[in-house]
């Protein structure tokens, strides 16, 4: 059983670029979390995807905006990038109703 | 609007010392409790999930308690390996919401030295 990969491993931006991180999630999920979590912080939920639409959104702005595509692999583009997005950016992948199960994560950083 | 409050921050322990880490939780419908590890740099790994008042489970040196309104990680004779940042979050069935929103705390980060 393959677990959740994303790429890329690390990546730096400048203020006002903008970012694709992706997601594979876990062979026989169907659904995809992002999660944004700062130094020393707990996971903020960004969104969450099922069956390729949006079906849920945390407290982030509308430049914050994802994909789910048929094999269930998912992507985070994030526009106008800011200094504060600097994070390690986190996908889960579930099956509705059981446990998310989390990939290494990408360390975004803006300078 | 969910709340998650973890305690201590830090915990520092030796070998074998046991100890327990505290979550306190807000939620308008407990959907579900859930404990993560999290190494340095790396993605939350699952350990358990609570879904009831009274509910127990336990892998290795680690055991997990649920009440209305915490949850309690036990640590028995811990080892360095243990050492890592543990996280509580919760699950709200609340308003039928129909996605499944993780609300985290902030992680309590332990240190067993040998």
């Amino acid at each position: 059983e393959t677990g959740v990969t994303q790429s890329p491993t690390h990546l730096i931006k400048t203020r006002g670029q903008q970012v694709t991180l992706r997601c594979s999630s876990q062979s026989g999920h169907n659904t995809v979390s992002w999660y944004q979590q700062a130094l020393g912080q707990g996971p903020q939920f960004i969104f969450q995807y099922y069956r390729e639409e949006e079906n849920g959104r945390g407290n982030f702005p509308p430049r914050f905006s994802g994909l789910q595509f048929p094999n269930y692999s998912s992507e985070l583009n994030v526009n106008a990038l800011e200094l504060d997005d600097s994070a390690l950016y986190l996908c889960a992948s579930s099956n509705r109703g059981y446990e998310q199960y989390f990939g290494p994560g990408t360390r975004l950083t803006v300078t | 609007e969910d709340q998650v409050t973890q305690s201590p921050e830090a915990l520092r322990l030796q070998e074998g010392e046991s100890s327990s880490l505290n979550c306190s939780y807000t939620v308008s419908g407990l959907r579900g409790l859930f404990w993560y590890r999290q190494d340095p740099g790396k993605g939350p790994e699952f350990l358990f999930t609570l879904y009831s008042a009274g509910e127990e489970k336990e892998k290795e040196r680690l055991k997990a308690t649920l009440t209305k309104k915490e949850s309690f990680l036990h640590i028995t004779a811990p080892k360095p390996e243990d050492s890592a940042t543990y996280l509580c979050a919760v699950q709200s069935n609340a308003g039928g919401t129909s996605y499944e929103k993780l609300t985290f705390g902030q992680g309590t980060i332990l240190t067993v030295h040998p």
